[in-house]
């Protein structure tokens, strides 16, 4: 979805650098995610974030960074990236239900990242 | 440990024929079950989502089952078309506090012509 965007598309890296995959949406969402896919796991949650000031650890946040520069913009960084950490990443934004909970998210196109 | 399973892996189907996902949850705090569609080299998009005061939702030719006694919900796609070759996830989460979805671990549908 072009609201969502994600670079870079595609990275190759040796293991030990240090990444950082950002992501933009013009959705106007508050909240926003990273996802990492991997295949038959389906979509394991990173870190997300309610606001600029609101970043939570997900289901695997070990070995992951984030950080909200604005309500517009949420970067992730692997500090020291390892081959396990070869994966699809994606990012999503959401509003807000409308019982302050789940609602449905809008996924960027992705980032295929390599750590050799 | 997966909060929400999904079956099967993967699926293939002739034309025209009714392609069943299904997917179970434990957590009786989630109350909000969409559905993704993925198409290789693009992001999950929502294809149909319910609330578990229905037990049935239609939008075009795909259909949401609900059994909520059972925790468990499943996707049935009518007349499947080979467009509708793609992988599938159901994700399930609550509506009242925070917003963390859940993942199934996807279902890999093939629709042969």
């Amino acid at each position: 979805d072009a609201d969502v965007t994600q670079t870079p598309r595609n990275r190759i890296t040796k293991t030990g650098k240090r990444i950082m995959l950002e992501c933009s949406q013009t959705k106007g969402h508050d909240r926003m995610y990273w996802y990492r896919q991997d295949p038959g796991l389906g979509l394991q949650l990173i870190y997300y974030s309610f606001d600029v000031k609101d970043i939570n650890k997900g289901e695997i946040s070990d070995g992951y960074s984030v950080s909200r520069q604005a309500q517009a913009k949420f970067s992730l960084s692997l500090e020291s990236a390892i081959p396990n950490q070869t994966a699809l990443y994606f990012c999503a934004t959401s509003d807000k239900g409308d019982r302050g909970g789940a609602d449905t998210q809008y996924f960027g196109p992705g980032t295929r990242l390599t750590v050799l | 440990q997966q909060q929400v399973k999904q079956s099967p892996q993967s699926l293939i189907v002739q034309k025209g024929g009714i392609p069943i996902i299904n997917c179970a949850y434990e957590n009786t705090a989630f109350d909000y079950f969409p559905w993704y569609q993925q198409f290789p080299g693009k992001g999950p998009a929502l294809l149909i989502a319910i609330r578990p005061d229905v037990s049935e939702k239609k939008e075009g030719r795909f259909t949401i089952s609900f059994n909520k006694s059972a925790k468990q919900f499943s996707l049935h796609i009518m007349d499947s078309q080979p467009g509708d070759s793609a992988t599938y996830f159901c994700a399930a989460g609550p509506r009242d506090t925070g917003n963390q979805f859940y993942f199934g671990t996807g279902t890999s549908l093939t629709v042969i012509p």
